[in-house]
């Protein structure tokens, strides 16, 4: 089974305009982490936020912000004021507390174009 | 820039063929993780090693192995390449593992072409 669903492979957005781009997630341990990685055509992994399954308030980084819903484990990145350079890949992971482990496990990610 | 860097960037080499790929961690990370990107698989978890030693193992296959050296930084060799392994190969760093909130930063990645 799935445990980092992304099902939108692809969004368009203007710029200037805030995009969300969905991801949810399957696990039964309490304690986990969610994360968005951007990746540009040049291929790198950019890390962009992180949200806790602890953390009482969603998680913001500059244009970036976590709507974290546990109960329906969803952990959707917005962007917000969207620009040329936000055009690329995004994936969502998640680690898990319990398997002693510090692996992320991947979505399979969103395509996002921002166009003028 | 992440901190962690990659060598060689880009890898062409034909079946059969043995490579190394080179990663060092972050400055005070003492985690290294190995992961590969395919279009058919995604990005996938293949080992971690946490100051020298191995931690934990993903799908990571018989022909391909790791190690961390001393100086905390790891390579990953792959031997015996097949087609199939054409992939993007990053490396990622950590702290100390076992804490959620410790983010995994990653290195430009190797892309390996198997011809």
């Amino acid at each position: 089974a799935q445990k980092i669903t992304q099902t939108q492979p692809g969004m368009f957005v203007q710029e200037k305009e805030a995009v969300t781009l969905d991801c949810t997630y399957d696990t039964s341990d309490p304690s986990y982490g969610l994360f968005w990685y951007k990746q540009p055509s040049s291929g790198e992994m950019i890390f962009l936020i992180y949200q806790g399954s602890y953390d009482q308030q969603n998680a913001t980084e500059g244009r970036y912000s976590l709507n974290f819903q546990k109960a329906r484990k969803s952990a959707n990145l917005v962007i917000s004021a969207s620009q040329l350079g936000d055009s690329a890949m995004y994936f969502c992971a998640m680690r898990e507390g319990w398997e002693n482990t510090d692996k992320l496990i991947f979505g399979t990610g969103t395509r996002l174009q921002v166009f003028p | 820039d992440s901190g962690v860097t990659q060598t060689p960037k880009h890898l062409i080499t034909a079946t059969g063929q043995r490579v190394t790929l080179r990663c060092s961690p972050r400055s005070g990370d003492l985690s290294v993780y190995w992961y590969q990107q395919s279009l058919d698989q995604g990005l996938q978890f293949l080992i971690q090693y946490y100051n020298g030693e191995e931690r934990a193992k993903g799908n990571i296959l018989e022909r391909f192995s790791a190690q961390q050296f001393p100086d905390l930084h790891s390579e990953l060799n792959l031997s015996s390449l097949e087609l199939g392994d054409s992939a993007l190969y990053f490396c990622a760093s950590s702290g100390e593992p076992g804490g959620s909130t410790d983010t995994q930063y990653f290195g430009p990645g190797t892309r390996l072409t198997v011809l």
